[in-house]
């Protein structure tokens, strides 16, 4: 079975700080590893992906995450965190043929 | 491209009622999927549909159900409404299964009474 651990439920970061989203996985297989942002009553959108290659993905927004496979982790950083960058974070997960299993998300508050 | 669009953006229904929503997928997009979030268990997956087939299926009870069309729009049902089904549900679309990401819709905002 999948699942995806987000060990943080909240996330505090001073703006123009570096910031970092949690993300640990299980699957059987290789994992297909998703990031996901959503603001207040809106629907999810889409980050960035690790499917294959590089460890080191890069994605919207000055968004970045690492894949390591021995530590079953695809943490979500960013190099200087914006107020605007405030917002509900989930980590996904998806083995072949499988769906996907999302996170339970980690709120980012990011303090002027 | 149009994004993923979803009807009726707001639902009020009261116990015991049935209730029908309906997502269109991005042009071109022939994977649909369903998920049920609310505060308390975050995103739960419902199912994913693919050239009209039900492809995978979340935990929830067959009062849930749910269907695609040949043009790849989808409906989703609810029968014999409960309290807990007070939820937004979100359809997301993609080009196909595996490596695709899912592009979301804004959501249905249901509230049972």
């Amino acid at each position: 079975a999948q699942s995806v651990a987000q060990p943080e439920d909240q996330v505090n970061v001073a703006e123009g700080n570096p910031l970092t989203v949690k993300c640990t996985y299980s699957v059987s297989g290789n994992p297909y590893l998703f990031w996901y942002v959503q603001y207040p009553n809106r629907g999810l959108q889409f980050l960035l992906k690790y499917i294959t290659g590089d460890n080191l993905v890069k994605g919207s927004y000055g968004f970045e995450a690492e894949f390591n496979k021995s530590q079953t982790s695809f943490h979500l950083k960013k190099p200087s965190a914006l107020v605007s960058d405030s917002a509900l974070y989930f980590c996904a997960v998806r083995a072949y043929g499988q769906n996907f299993v999302f996170g339970p998300g980690t709120r980012l508050s990011v303090l002027p | 491209k149009a994004g993923v669009t979803q009807t009726p953006r707001y639902l009020i229904k009261t116990r015991g009622q049935q209730v029908t929503l309906s997502c269109s997928p991005i042009s071109g997009h022939r994977s649909v999927s369903w998920y049920q979030q609310t505060p308390g268990q975050g995103l739960q997956f419902l199912f994913e549909y693919f050239s009209e087939t039900q492809r995978n299926k979340g935990n929830f009870p067959g009062r849930f159900s749910g269907r695609q069309f040949s043009n790849s729009r989808s409906e989703m049902n609810v029968s014999t409404l409960e309290l807990g089904d007070s939820a937004l549900y979100l359809c997301a679309s993609s080009p196909g299964q595996g490596v695709y990401e899912q592009y979301f819709g804004p959501g249905t905002r249901l509230t049972v009474t």
